[in-house]
């Protein structure tokens, strides 16, 4: 069973743009609510994380929009840049870092120069 | 700068070797994970541990896949036999449990490919 669902798969942005992946949650016991990038041959790094009692958290470009009654939540990266291209994996867990993730499928983004 | 080290970084070996890979986590974390990363199935868990105990190895075909952690410093995946379904990046993580947001660090893989 897919407890976190993600989309785009793809996405294509110019340079300068706004970037927008969306993810979807099942398991309303999940209450941590990270986002990793991960670049060729490299495992992935946490981005930004987000706890439900929130609606939004921002980190420079990057911002985690939450939305808990849709049991939604999304990032933006404002002002795309090429060195931004990577994959985007949203996830979720019940506790803190100490415990499992449950991963997205990714998202595949490429910021054109 | 802490990091996740994981041995050997690619390794290619013929269907029916056993392979071992390691994971040194980083210095004073509590929780271990081994994760799998295919294009079909994305990124997968298949086992952690907390204080070298194992507390979660549903993800793992039993038959063939085996988690150890020997010490604090070292954790083991093995698979024996090994089949080309195994060929994958198997990605090594580490965390302290608490409550204030420690991300999880993830190694940079190893890239195994089963002939």
């Amino acid at each position: 069973q897919q407890q976190v669902k993600q989309s785009p798969q793809s996405l294509i942005v110019q340079k300068g743009g706004i970037s927008i992946i969306n993810c979807a949650y099942e398991n309303t016991a999940f209450d941590y609510f990270p986002w990793y990038q991960q670049f060729p041959g490299k495992g992935p790094a946490l981005l930004i994380a987000i706890r439900p009692d929130v609606s939004e958290k921002k980190e420079g470009r990057f911002t985690i929009s939450f939305n808990k009654s849709a049991k939604q939540f999304s990032l933006h990266i404002m002002d795309s840049q090429p060195g931004d291209s990577a994959t985007y994996f949203c996830a979720a867990s019940k506790e803190t870092s100490g415990s499992r993730l449950t991963f997205g499928e990714g998202t595949q983004l490429t910021v054109n120069p | 700068d802490a990091r996740v080290t994981q041995t050997p970084r690619h390794k290619v070996t013929e269907m029916g070797q056993e392979v071992t890979m390691r994971c040194q986590p980083i210095l004073g974390h509590n929780t271990v994970f081994w994760y799998r990363q295919t294009m079909m199935q994305g990124l997968e868990l298949l086992a952690y541990f907390r204080n070298r105990a194992p507390l979660d190895d549903s993800g793992m075909p039993k038959d063939r896949f085996s988690a150890e952690m020997p010490d604090a410093t070292l954790a083991t995946l093995k698979i024996q036999p090994s089949e080309p379904r195994d060929s994958a990046v198997y990605f090594c993580a580490s965390g302290l449990r608490d409550r204030n947001d420690q991300p999880q660090h993830f190694g940079d893989g190893t890239r195994l490919s089963i002939l």
